[in-house]
């Protein structure tokens, strides 16, 4: 049973629009919600994460909104690349050190 | 990939032989973790450890165990190897720094059960 529900699973955009990617769970317990990238033959690496207690984070082109009550999050980038094209998941965890439970991805392609 | 490495990274192996999967960190991190990632599935969580000899199931832990005899090597057995387990196995540790649970991805491990 998948906690954390992503969409879409695949996405195009064109050089400098911007890329969103949406994210829902169920389990109030998750106080913990990371977006990895990942590139194919590569591991997932951290891009951003947010505790609920905040409704919005960002890193420079990249932002993460929270919506606790809507038990929603979401991933904008901005001013999207070409060199952005990547898989994104989105994942949630309860108290610290248990496992990530991962969206099932959101393949991002960038045209020139 | 911050300090882990997986061995192998390529396998292909048959049906009902045992494979042991072997990630290594030089982080210190507490925490280690085998996710296996299938298209469709996104990653899943096989078992995790929280110390040395602490390690619990995860969602998918049929057909898997694992050991953890230091706090640098967290080993994956698959004790007889069907095709249903052929995917890409990715090792994770975390270190709960402030709190917060970042989880840093080896580079993988593809294997091929035939």
């Amino acid at each position: 049973q998948q906690q954390v529900k992503q969409s879409p699973q695949s996405l195009i955009v064109q050089k400098g629009g911007i890329s969103i990617i949406n994210c829902a769970y169920e389990n109030t317990a998750f106080d913990y919600f990371p977006w990895y990238q990942q590139f194919p033959g590569k591991g997932p690496a951290l891009l951003i994460a947010i505790r609920p207690d905040v409704s919005e984070k960002k890193e420079g082109r990249f932002t993460i909104s929270f919506n606790k009550s809507a038990k929603q999050f979401s991933l904008h980038i901005m001013d999207s690349q070409p060199g952005d094209s990547a898989t994104y998941f989105c994942a949630a965890s309860t108290r610290p050190g248990y496992a990530l439970n991962f969206g099932k991805g959101t393949s991002l392609l960038v045209t020139p | 990939d911050a300090g882990i490495t997986q061995s192998p990274r390529h396998k292909v192996t048959e049906t009902g032989t045992p494979v042991t999967l072997r990630c290594h960190q030089t982080e210190n991190h507490r925490y280690m973790y085998w996710y296996r990632q299938d298209p469709g599935h996104g990653l899943r969580l096989i078992h995790y450890s929280y110390g040395v000899k602490d390690t619990d199931k995860g969602e998918v832990s049929d057909g898997y165990s694992v050991s953890r005899s230091k706090t640098e090597d967290f080993l994956l057995t698959l004790e007889s190897a069907t095709s249903s387990q052929t995917s890409v196995y990715f090792c994770a540790i975390s270190q709960l720094a402030g709190g917060n649970n970042e989880q840093f991805f080896g580079p993988g491990t593809r294997l091929t059960v035939l």
